[in-house]
């Protein structure tokens, strides 16, 4: 079974900093991996994916994840935070269950960006 | 074009009640899939539907059951509520192109029973 992991439960940096958000993965096969945000009281908001191709993926709001498949992570990555990418950030994977794909998320990480 | 709403956002109910949730998805998306989210266990898969059939299910128990309809709106039902079911319960839709697929969230139905 695959297996997402996000080893922070907090991320705190201040505003005008890169932020990175770690992820790992643990799957059979090829990856196929999603962030998504979400903020008080919503829903989550896709971010951005990872299906093959170009390691670097780039995303809404100026978000960008890294892919490494020897060290089997995806990292979400920011050049500047802003106080308003303040949020909950999950990480996902798409597992083949028995007729279709479902998402198994990471534990969620949440980040603090301090003015 | 719209995105994936969800009715009603708040629900109060006492246990042993039940409980029914709303989903209208995209319009042009086909899959329906609901997902639990709680402070202690995350956001755990349900159950996943498609042209009005189930076609993946999480490890819930059977009170935990939806349909969807021909125009691809979803509906989860609740059956005997207990207090652990409190949580937050968000439906996602996407067109069905395989693993690669993005699924896209409604806002949620926040569920406390008390």
């Amino acid at each position: 079974a695959q297996s997402v992991a996000q080893p922070e439960d907090q991320v705190n940096v201040a505003e005008g900093n890169p932020l990175t958000v770690k992820c790992t993965y643990s799957v059979s096969g090829n990856p196929y991996l999603f962030w998504y945000v979400q903020y008080p009281n919503r829903g989550l908001q896709f971010l951005l994916k990872y299906i093959t191709g170009d390691n670097l993926v780039k995303g809404s709001y100026g978000f960008e994840a890294e892919f490494n498949k020897s060290q089997t992570s995806f990292h979400l990555k920011k050049p500047s935070a802003l106080v308003s990418d303040s949020a909950l950030y999950f990480c996902a994977g798409a597992e083949r269950g028995a007729g279709s794909y479902q998402l198994t998320f990471g534990k969620g990480t949440k980040l603090s960006v301090i003015p | 074009k719209a995105g994936v709403t969800q009715t009603p956002r708040y629900l109060i109910k006492t246990r042993g009640q039940q409980v029914t949730l709303s989903c209208s998805p995209i319009s042009g998306h086909r899959s329906v899939s609901w997902y639990q989210q709680t402070p202690g266990q995350g956001l755990q898969f349900l159950f996943e539907y498609f042209s009005e059939t189930q076609r993946n299910k999480g490890n819930f128990p059977g009170r935990f059951s939806g349909r969807q309809f021909s125009n691809s709106r979803s509906e989860m039902n609740v059956s005997t509520l207990e207090l652990g079911d409190s949580a937050l319960y968000l439906c996602a839709s996407s067109l069905d192109r395989g693993a690669a697929d993005t699924q896209y969230f409604g806002p949620g139905t926040r569920l406390t029973v008390l």
